[in-house]
């Protein structure tokens, strides 16, 4: 039972234009969101994340979306470079547990 | 200050045979999960410690796997007797606290069987 999905395996864009990478989630006892961004023979890294009680939460180039009535969140990277090529992950949790459930990742490349 | 690190960075091994995988995570981090992605699905949760206890293992797929954390320091985790299926990348994630604290992950250990 998948409970965190990124229908997206993966995304072009060019260099300087928006990413947006979208993910979906089943579990309504989640509350905390994050994003985590994988280069090829590494482990993940975290990028940013949000609680239930935002909407938005902004880093730099980086802005991740929850609609919780949707169960949809969005991260948005703005403008995309070609350093930000690399799999990113949504994942999910509940507050106090911290046990986290990924998507499969979606896989960006920003062209020069 | 050194991060997760994960022995060995590759495994393969026949059916039928054992592994053991092993994960270090930062110094003071008390907590430890195990993940394991496969075919590039999804990154699964295997299980958790705080410490030396277990206190979520609901991950686990079946009882081939095992998980120990003795002494609460480093964990490794044995898959035995190894099936075609449990090839993947297995990674290793510390963080300090229970609740709301980063997860930082090691680089991972990819174990083919064949």
């Amino acid at each position: 039972d998948q409970q965190v999905k990124q229908n997206s395996p993966s995304l072009s864009v060019q260099e300087g234009r928006i990413s947006i990478l979208n993910c979906d989630y089943t579990n309504s006892m989640f509350d905390y969101f994050l994003w985590y961004k994988k280069y090829p023979a590494e482990g993940p890294t975290f990028l940013i994340s949000i609680s239930s009680i935002k909407d938005k939460n902004e880093d730099g180039r980086f802005t991740v979306f929850l609609n919780k009535s949707a169960k949809h969140l969005s991260l948005h990277i703005v403008p995309s470079q070609p350093g930000d090529s690399a799999v990113y992950f949504c994942a999910a949790s509940v507050y106090n547990n911290n046990d986290m459930r990924f998507g499969a990742g979606t896989r960006l490349t920003v062209k020069p | 200050e050194a991060g997760v690190t994960q022995f060995p960075s590759h495994s393969v091994i026949e059916k039928g045979q054992t592994v053991t995988l092993r994960c270090d995570p930062i110094s003071g981090h008390d907590n430890l999960y195990w993940y394991r992605r496969v075919m590039g699905k999804e990154i699964k949760f295997l299980l958790h410690f705080v410490k030396e206890s277990k206190q979520d293992e609901s991950g686990m797929p079946n009882n081939r796997f095992l998980a120990e954390r003795t002494g609460g320091t480093y964990s490794t985790l044995k898959v035995q007797p190894a099936e075609l299926e449990d090839s993947g990348v297995y990674f290793c994630a510390s963080s300090l606290w229970t609740g709301l604290s980063t997860q930082y992950f090691g680089p991972g250990t990819r174990l083919l069987v064949l």
